[in-house]
Formats: C-alpha cells, sequence, structure tokens
C-alpha cells in the first residue's frame, strides 16, 4: 500500500469546518483513498473512502485532487465529539485488505 | 448492538501468565482482523481470516501468540508467557468482504505488571 503523509494535530473551531489534509504522492491507480478515525479509547471508525471522484456522505466530504496525490477531510461542521485521530490510509482494492495505518492527525475541536 | 464485540475490554496479568482474548465479529462477515495498538501509534496488523482459515500473519506475531476462528464466526487471540512488552491494546475488525471497510470493535487492553 502506499504511504501517506499528514500532519501531526490541527485545532478547529466548534462549528467551523475542519479540513484534514493527506498527501500520498506514490498512489497508483487501482488504490482508493480510506480514511478512519478513532476517538480516545474507542476502536477506529471507518469515515469514508474514495477512488478518484468526491465523495460526501453523512459524516463528511472526501475531496481527491486531479491527480490524486493528495486528498482533503472535510467535516463541514466540527463538534466537540469530532476530536479525534484521523487516519488517511491508501489500500488496494484487491487482496486481503490489512489497514496499514500511519500516525494520524490528532484534531482537537476548541469550544 | 449488532456491532464488532471484544472481550473482556481490560486485562491486567503478570508477566509470565497465558492470557485469551475473544472477539464476536458483525454476523455474516466472514472476514476477521486482529490488530494491536501502543501508545501514540497507529493500529498494526497481526494477522487476518477469511472464514475459519488463517490467511496472513504478520512477523508482529511472535510464536507465542495465537489467534484461532474454528468456525468461522467468533475468534480467540491467545498470547503466552506474557511480557511487558504485550501491554497494548489489541483490536478486531471484520469487514463483509473484498473492498470493504472494517468495523472495528472497542478493544482489550492489555497490562501486563
Amino acid at each position: 500500500d502506499a504511504k501517506t503523509t499528514q500532519p501531526p494535530s490541527m485545532d478547529c473551531a466548534e462549528g467551523r469546518a475542519a479540513n484534514l489534509p493527506c498527501n500520498h504522492s506514490t498512489i497508483s491507480g487501482n488504490e482508493y483513498v480510506y480514511w478512519y478515525r478513532q476517538i480516545h479509547s474507542q476502536g477506529p471508525q471507518y469515515i469514508i473512502h474514495g477512488l478518484k471522484n468526491n465523495e460526501t456522505n453523512e459524516m463528511a466530504s472526501l475531496i481527491i485532487t486531479e491527480d490524486r496525490k493528495s486528498s482533503t477531510l472535510i467535516l463541514p461542521h466540527a463538534t466537540l465529539r469530532d476530536t479525534a485521530v484521523y487516519y488517511c490510509i491508501v489500500r488496494d482494492s484487491g487482496g486481503y485488505q490489512k489497514v496499514t495505518f500511519g500516525t494520524g492527525t490528532k484534531l482537537q475541536v476548541i469550544p | 448492538d449488532t456491532g464488532v464485540s471484544q472481550n473482556p475490554r481490560h486485562k491486567i496479568t503478570k508477566r509470565g501468565q497465558n492470557v485469551t482474548f475473544r472477539c464476536d465479529p458483525i454476523s455474516e462477515h466472514n472476514r476477521l482482523y486482529w490488530y494491536r495498538q501502543t501508545l501514540g501509534q497507529g493500529p498494526e496488523f497481526l494477522t487476518y481470516f477469511q472464514n475459519e482459515a488463517q490467511l496472513e500473519k504478520s512477523r508482529l506475531l511472535s510464536d507465542r501468540f495465537s489467534a484461532e476462528r474454528p468456525k468461522g464466526s467468533f475468534s480467540t487471540l491467545e498470547i503466552q508467557r506474557t511480557e511487558q512488552g504485550d501491554s497494548a491494546m489489541y483490536l478486531c475488525a471484520s469487514s463483509p468482504g473484498r473492498g470493504n471497510e472494517q468495523y472495528f470493535g472497542p478493544g482489550t487492553r492489555l497490562t501486563v505488571t
């Protein structure tokens, strides 16, 4: 799986949009971008994934650049409950698909 | 609750003892994964099952570790002769098949004294 690079930490004001960047410059054509988050003392939670088109669900939006070398996870209206570590992961669609986590971005939502 | 469950949630044991953790995946998910997470790090892959077959083991899984999924439903992870370095959160995840996201349980926190 391709390696990803994320900032170690970010702050966001409550009610504002949180934009979490991820670089994956070595991504290959059949690799998807996945985002998970881990709230303190809980297991990771799947958020969203995409291949090349932008994606939106009830939790977040995923914007993938045209060259697919970077992406941004957007939480449109951050709440205190969104404080967590956010992991950007690149995974092949084939195989057994173990998830290779990095150290992620610690997002602190500030009241 | 139809999510992934893990038991126990916390385990404190003395060095040298054996411990066993259980994971119950989401019903009908045929893929089951074990991960280990230490403080400040992301989860690290340990092993993977498709139904009852163990198809991959990480180098992290030393001879003291063994995992089973005897009937393709729940799974157990056993650690023999525990060491202080085994202290970590042990996470289980399941997925319904290829290309699908994984659903994680709450984890079992192991402390070896």
